[in-house]
């Protein structure tokens, strides 16, 4: 069964320095998100792209953020100066878009990010 | 923030039914009824959805009321590997609509 898949499972940082989380969704989805969970916390939603731009962002995620679809398959999360309270999992989810029923967001096993 | 409500935790014995309810009271017209569940910190897994009708998959069982204020997620024979922090989502499914994900209730299965 497709999966979405994500590198590295744990990234440690020093603040200050910036990180790429890298994500590489189910080949035919067209709509990619980025969520994060700090420990103990919810799941909270970061952003989300369709057809090459953001469609929606959260007020998380601030000028220290992108993302972007480099190729056909791949889809990172770029952190350009990392601050301790980044220190999160991040998940990545991709979804098809189609008028099925069973259209849904799938995520991916997460990266832990550590912000030392 | 969340626009539903589930009980913080419950358990089960293992081998019975699950049942874990959750309160839609704000749910609109195009708004179907979105379950998951994230098991120890692993990214969030879909189980089933609905809109109006009862459904059924090999995960699970999903009854949703007939004013669709409430439903409740039927695990007919819990194992361990069923302990969870499970949610229930009010979604459209339109576009990129995100998940808004509230505190859910953590199932802890017991042998």
């Amino acid at each position: 069964e497709p999966e979405v898949t994500q590198t590295p499972s744990h990234q440690v940082t020093q603040m200050g320095q910036e990180v790429i989380l890298r994500c590489v969704p189910i080949s035919n989805h067209l709509y990619f998100y980025w969520y994060r969970q700090i420990l103990g916390q919810k799941v909270e939603f970061l952003v989300s792209f369709y057809n090459n731009e953001i469609s929606e962002k959260s007020e998380i995620f601030d000028d220290q953020f992108s993302v972007e679809r480099p190729d056909g398959s791949n889809f990172t999360l770029k952190i350009r100066s990392t601050k301790l309270e980044d220190s999160a999992m991040y998940f990545c989810a991709s979804r098809l878009d189609s008028p099925s029923s069973t259209d849904t967001q799938y995520f991916g096993p997460g990266t832990r990010l550590t912000v030392l | 923030d969340a626009k539903t409500t589930q009980p913080p935790s419950m358990d089960c014995a293992e081998g019975r039914a699950a049942n874990l309810p959750c309160n839609h009271s704000t749910i609109s017209g195009n708004e179907y009824v979105y379950w998951y569940r994230q098991i120890h910190s692993q990214g969030p897994q879909y189980i089933i959805h609905g809109l109006k009708n009862n459904e059924t998959n090999e995960m699970a069982s999903l009854i949703i009321t007939e004013d669709r204020k409430s439903s409740t997620l039927i695990l007919p024979h819990a194992t361990l590997r069923d302990t969870a922090v499970y949610y229930c989502i009010d979604l459209t499914n339109f576009g990129n609509e995100k998940l808004t994900f509230g505190t859910g209730t953590r199932l802890t299965i017991i042998p």
